[in-house]
């Protein structure tokens, strides 16, 4: 199964409420990544967290990490119409060379106004 | 601010056919990734390059190769094209090939095989 998994697999929420979804991992990373695709469009980086953080903020997006359950949350605050998107998280593991991400299934974000 | 830049965005071909799709990284990268999403999937790794020179190799047919450039724009040439070459294929790129530095995305080509 994939490196990571998102959970849930879609979300449909109201305007000004918050999205919470999560992500796990299977190895160890150097660090975790959430990026937004709105439909079919290029992937935008949102939020980058190393492993030895726990939690961090940017804007409206705070997102936790948890190295010992290899999982991580991506919360959006107070959303809004605009933030209808798949989040996807990615992983960065730990080896010799290379840097690849590693991708989870993405979560489909529907904000309804 | 400079983002990534990949071209063409839209692509369409014919089976057995080649294509040749260019990235051209933010200003000052010298990493190079490719990335292909299929319909519906996540994106997934095929490879990347690290001042010129192949530094990650992942799922990527044998159908496929890849370079970087002096200029450090790469080309990701496909060859012997199938109906499940169908992706979005993504190009990203990085300062430094090593850990924990933020990869940034183009906007992709989409690449249609009838």
């Amino acid at each position: 199964s994939q490196q990571g998994e998102e959970d849930p697999q879609a979300l449909s929420i109201q305007e000004g409420e918050n999205a919470t979804m999560n992500c796990s991992y299977k190895t160890s990373i150097n660090n975790l990544q959430w990026y937004r695709q709105n439909s079919g469009r290029g992937l935008v980086h949102l939020i980058l967290i190393r492993s030895n953080e726990r939690e961090k903020h940017s804007g409206r997006l705070r997102v936790t990490l948890d190295t010992s359950k290899k999982s991580s949350s991506l919360l959006i605050t107070a959303s809004r119409a605009a933030d209808t998107a798949s989040y996807f998280c990615a992983t960065d593991a730990i080896k010799a060379a290379g840097n690849k991400l590693t991708f989870g299934g993405g979560t489909r974000v529907l904000v309804k106004p | 601010a400079a983002g990534v830049i990949q071209s063409p965005r839209h692509l369409i071909k014919e089976k057995r056919e080649t294509a040749t799709l260019k990235c051209y990284p933010i200003p000052r990268h010298d990493t190079v990734y490719w990335y292909q999403q299929g319909p519906g999937q996540d994106p997934q790794f095929l490879i990347s390059f690290y001042e010129k020179m192949q530094s990650d190799k992942g799922s990527i047919p044998d159908r496929f190769s890849a370079q970087q450039f002096s200029d450090y724009h790469s080309e990701l040439n496909m060859s012997s094209l199938e109906l499940g070459d169908s992706a979005l294929y993504f190009c990203a790129s990085s300062l430094g090939g090593g850990a924990q530095e933020t990869q940034y995305f183009g906007p992709g080509t989409r690449l249609l095989v009838l």
